[in-house]
């Protein structure tokens, strides 16, 4: 059985500070596939990167990093010069095995003030 | 293009009644995905479909959830007698159909059961 864990329910900065976010995940599986989602309060969930299980490089988009450790089972997530905008929850999914449906983890609420 | 929409946005049902979700998926996408949102927690796996072909429905929660897509293209979630557990957000996915292809969400429907 597949299984993510976001530990961190709600984290609260203050504008400009960086942020990260946890995830651990469990799996059976040699391959598989990592997600990050954001999900706005208008409630659709926004993809933000896919990473695959043989490919463990950091990778920068912007303000977004993320951080793959097969060694540790996490695929952390950190926002640069947090903005406003930036406030939403973020999930992180797993997909793998003989379908192709995401696992979620719990989500992490994140909330940027001024 | 045009992304994956759903309709409708927002449902409220009594107890007992029957309720149908549709979802459009992205043009061209193959394959089909219904998630459930309980409030507070992360999107659960219900069912998946290539092209018209229900290939997973081990996420259905009872009998009472049926899914279906018939020409391959829209698709239709019914749930039949409905119950107050079955509040929830009903959120939709579609990708290109290979296992190693991102899925997009749709902005989801909100069900309430009275």
């Amino acid at each position: 059985a597949q299984k993510v864990t976001q530990a961190q329910t709600e984290i609260s900065v203050v504008e400009k500070e960086d942020v990260t976010l946890d995830c651990v995940y469990e799996t059976r599986d040699t391959t598989y596939y990592l997600f990050w989602y954001k999900q706005p309060p208008s409630g659709e969930l926004v993809f933000l990167i896919r990473r695959n299980s043989f490919d463990e490089q950091n990778e920068i988009s912007g303000r977004y990093s993320w951080n793959f450790q097969k060694s540790t089972s996490s695929f952390n997530f950190t926002i640069t010069a947090s903005q406003v905008v930036d406030s939403a929850v973020y999930f992180c999914a797993l997909s793998g095995g003989a379908g192709n449906m995401l696992t979620f983890g719990g989500g992490t609420r994140l909330m940027v003030k001024p | 293009g045009a992304g994956v929409s759903q309709s409708p946005r927002y449902k409220v049902a009594k107890r007992g009644q029957d309720v149908a979700l549709r979802c459009d998926p992205i043009s061209g996408h193959v394959s089909l995905f219904w998630y459930q949102q309980a409030l507070g927690q992360g999107p659960e796996f219900l069912t998946y479909f290539q092209n018209e072909a229900q290939l997973d429905k081990s996420g259905l929660p009872s009998d009472r959830f049926f899914a279906e897509r018939p020409e391959g293209s829209v698709s239709t979630l019914k749930i039949q007698r409905t119950q107050q557990e079955d509040s929830a957000v009903y959120l939709c996915a579609s990708s290109l159909g290979r296992r190693t292809d991102t899925q997009y969400f749709g902005p989801g429907t909100r069900l309430t059961v009275l």
